[in-house]
């Protein structure tokens, strides 16, 4: 069964430093998402992405946050200067090109900002 | 703001026993309801799913439940097994676009 994968599992960065997310989305799927969950909490959404532009964000995809398929294959998330609180683990999700089918997620990349 | 909640954060089960798992919803234009189960170190795998005109989806082991009226949804796992045991989450998609709303989880254990 094709999956969305994702790279690293586990990234450890200083804070201020930059950090490049990866995503493989299922090659199928036309629309892609980053999400993320803090420890013990809820997952939250922070972007989709559509035709090569940003469709949806939400309030904490501020500028600091930056997306790019920079090919075919890879969705990728920046953070351009990490903060301690971007600390999460990041998801990365895909879905077909409908409205109202499910988003397939990849297994994360745990972010530990020092 | 709009919100998903869940009523239990932890439930445990017997093997064998059937599992029902509540999750409440207050965004009454949310059209597309999802369920997603999270093992430890995995990310949210999709179990099934229900649009809004609907009232009953069934699955292999799997039965969602919307009611929209008291604006609540459940998730019914028959015969529980020892690998059902994950965080599940309900998800809620509005009708402005494809984000997902997530609610806090619940813990299923499984006791053999």
């Amino acid at each position: 069964e094709p999956e969305v994968t994702q790279t690293p599992s586990h990234q450890v960065t200083q804070m201020g430093q930059e950090v490049i997310l990866r995503c493989v989305p299922i090659s199928n799927h036309l629309y892609f998402y980053w999400y993320r969950q803090i420890l013990g909490q809820k997952v939250e959404f922070l972007v989709s992405f559509y035709n090569n532009e940003i469709s949806e964000k939400s309030e904490i995809f501020d500028d600091q946050f930056s997306v790019e398929r920079p090919d075919g294959s890879n969705f990728t998330l920046k953070i351009r200067s990490t903060k301690l609180e971007d600390s999460a683990m990041y998801f990365c999700a895909s879905s077909t090109g409908t409205v109202e089918e499910p988003q397939h997620f990849g297994d994360g990349t745990r972010l530990s900002i020092l | 703001g709009e919100s998903v909640g869940l009523h239990l954060p932890t439930l445990s089960v017997q093997e064998g026993d059937n599992s029902i798992i509540n999750c409440a919803y207050s965004n009454s234009a949310s059209d597309y309801f999802i369920w997603y189960k999270q093992e430890s170190g995995k990310g949210p795998q999709f179990i099934i799913d229900i649009r809004s005109n609907m009232d009953k989806r069934q699955g292999q082991r799997v039965t969602v439940l919307l009611n929209k009226t008291v604006k609540h949804l459940s998730l019914q796992i028959a015969a529980t097994q020892p690998g059902d045991s994950a965080v599940y989450f309900c998800a809620e998609m509005g009708t402005a676009g494809n984000m997902l709303t997530f609610g806090g989880g619940t813990r299923l254990m499984v006791k053999p």
